[in-house]
């Protein structure tokens, strides 16, 4: 089993849609975790941090359930420039375990 | 932002050839990573650095080689370039964490490394 598994999409919504991604892991002892947003042929760039129970920034809420060991990313009100692939990351001592990604396009 | 550079963006190179790949960083970060990703493919660590004198192996082998002999600069060397080399090389640095927070890192934009 991977260490952080997400499904890879694509997810293909329209503007003003809400979509969410949901992200698994596997080490029970990790405590903080990221998602990244990579766009095409681009580095990827940090979106949020999500810990305790989650964190909310806008239009973006990520959520942590513990118990069940995902998180998961809700995006509402789409827009056309959140079309990106987003990385769910989990640590594992002094490193990030990214995970695959999952590809959204929004589309008009 | 984060202020972490690599050069050169692109490059297009013959098989044999001997490359660096530059990667610095102005934040003081102790911390540096380098990762191999090819469209359209999750990132892989190939090598990382917990500060000056350290290098460690990343969990995909590589034929690269890394040094530190700065903070702010980590360049990783092909001594032999192959096409199987071809793919982007994204180099990364991250800042401490606080409490239970993980270190955040910071991607440099890349560099697609081309070899024919």
């Amino acid at each position: 089993r991977k260490e952080v598994e997400q499904d890879p999409g694509p997810f293909n919504v329209p503007e003003g849609a809400t979509v969410a991604f949901n992200c698994t892991y596997s080490n029970s002892a990790s405590q903080s975790f990221f998602w990244y947003r990579q766009d095409c042929r681009k580095e990827p760039k940090l979106l949020m941090s999500v810990y305790s129970s989650g964190n909310e920034d806008g239009r973006f809420t990520a959520q942590l359930n513990r118990a069940s060991q995902y998180i998961s990313l809700l995006i509402r009100d789409s827009k056309l420039s959140d079309s990106a692939t987003y990385l769910c990351v989990a640590p594992r001592t002094d490193k990030l375990i990214f995970g695959t990604g999952t590809r959204l396009q929004v589309f008009p | 932002e984060a202020d972490i550079y690599q050069t050169p963006r692109y490059l297009v190179i013959g098989t044999g050839k001997k490359i660096t790949l530059e990667c610095s960083q102005t934040m003081g970060h102790d911390k540096m990573y380098w990762y191999q990703q090819d469209p359209g493919m999750e990132l892989h660590l190939i090598h990382y650095s917990y500060g000056v004198n350290s290098t460690e192996k990343g969990d995909l082998s590589s034929e690269s080689t890394v040094s530190r002999i700065r903070t702010e600069h980590f360049p990783l060397t092909l001594e032999s370039a192959r096409p199987s080399h071809t793919s982007q090389y994204l180099c990364a640095s991250s800042s401490p964490g606080r409490g239970i927070l993980t270190d955040t890192q910071y991607f440099g934009p890349g560099t697609r490394l081309t070899v024919l």
